[in-house]
């Protein structure tokens, strides 16, 4: 059973670019969140998709845009990088049923900004 | 607001020490507690769980004890191997369900040497 599947694993890009990082859920789980993992900190919340919708939203500026789609999978957009982008993002699905409490993490995306 | 505050890092231990890695929360109402653990280069695993005061998560020898009285979920092992070295974030969510967002800790890395 494939766990949640990130890509790409590390990704280098130009401030002032635009990046799309993608996440494909664990096999029967609906809900995907988004995290900001900075080097030596702990991951922050950036937002929540489910049923194509964000549900909710951490402190993160409008530069960072979502998408889910009908089978699950999701996009995080970032618009304009600046340095302070470059960090670990992290892909974490959840599902309605089985263990409600448990939310299955993806290796991440390594983005550095120059 | 809602937070998690961490013993800082490094705690380097021999092996077959006993750990404990000190984490206390600051939440209304009654959130669940988790332990992760980040080892490197990858991304997070849930290492274990508590849902309301009292209750004691366990998983591979690690274990935690959710303390509304003082409002802590310290982690402790009795005898900490090589293996165990990582970091490891304590985190709460507010919400029942899948719909919480998690709040972490800024983690503490453990180091254990043979």
């Amino acid at each position: 059973d494939a766990g949640v599947t990130q890509s790409p694993t590390h990704l280098i890009k130009t401030r002032g670019q635009q990046v799309t990082l993608r996440c494909s859920p664990k096999s029967g789980h609906d809900t995907v969140s988004w995290y900001q993992q900075a080097l030596g900190q702990g991951p922050q919340f950036i937002f929540q998709y489910y049923e194509e919708e964000e549900r909710q939203r951490g402190n993160f500026p409008d530069r960072f845009s979502g998408h889910q789609f009908p089978n699950y999978s999701s996009e995080l957009n970032v618009n304009a990088l600046l340095l302070g982008d470059s960090a670990l993002y992290l892909c974490a699905s959840s599902g309605t049923g089985g263990d409600i409490y448990g939310y299955t993490f993806g290796s991440g995306t390594r983005l550095t900004v120059v | 607001g809602n937070s998690v505050t961490q013993m800082e890092g490094p705690v380097t231990l021999s092996e077959e020490a006993f750990l404990t890695i000190n984490c206390t929360y600051t939440a209304t109402g009654y959130p669940s507690l988790f332990w992760y653990v980040q080892y490197p280069g990858e991304g997070l695993q849930l290492l274990l769980k508590a849902t309301k005061a009292d209750d004691k998560g366990s998983n591979k020898g690690f274990e935690a004890t959710y303390r509304k009285e003082t409002t802590s979920f310290h982690l402790e092992k009795g005898s900490v191997q090589v293996s165990d070295s990582a970091v490891y974030f304590c985190a709460l969510r507010r919400s029942s369900g899948n719909t919480g967002k998690l709040i972490f800790g800024q983690g503490t890395t453990l180091q254990v040497k043979p």
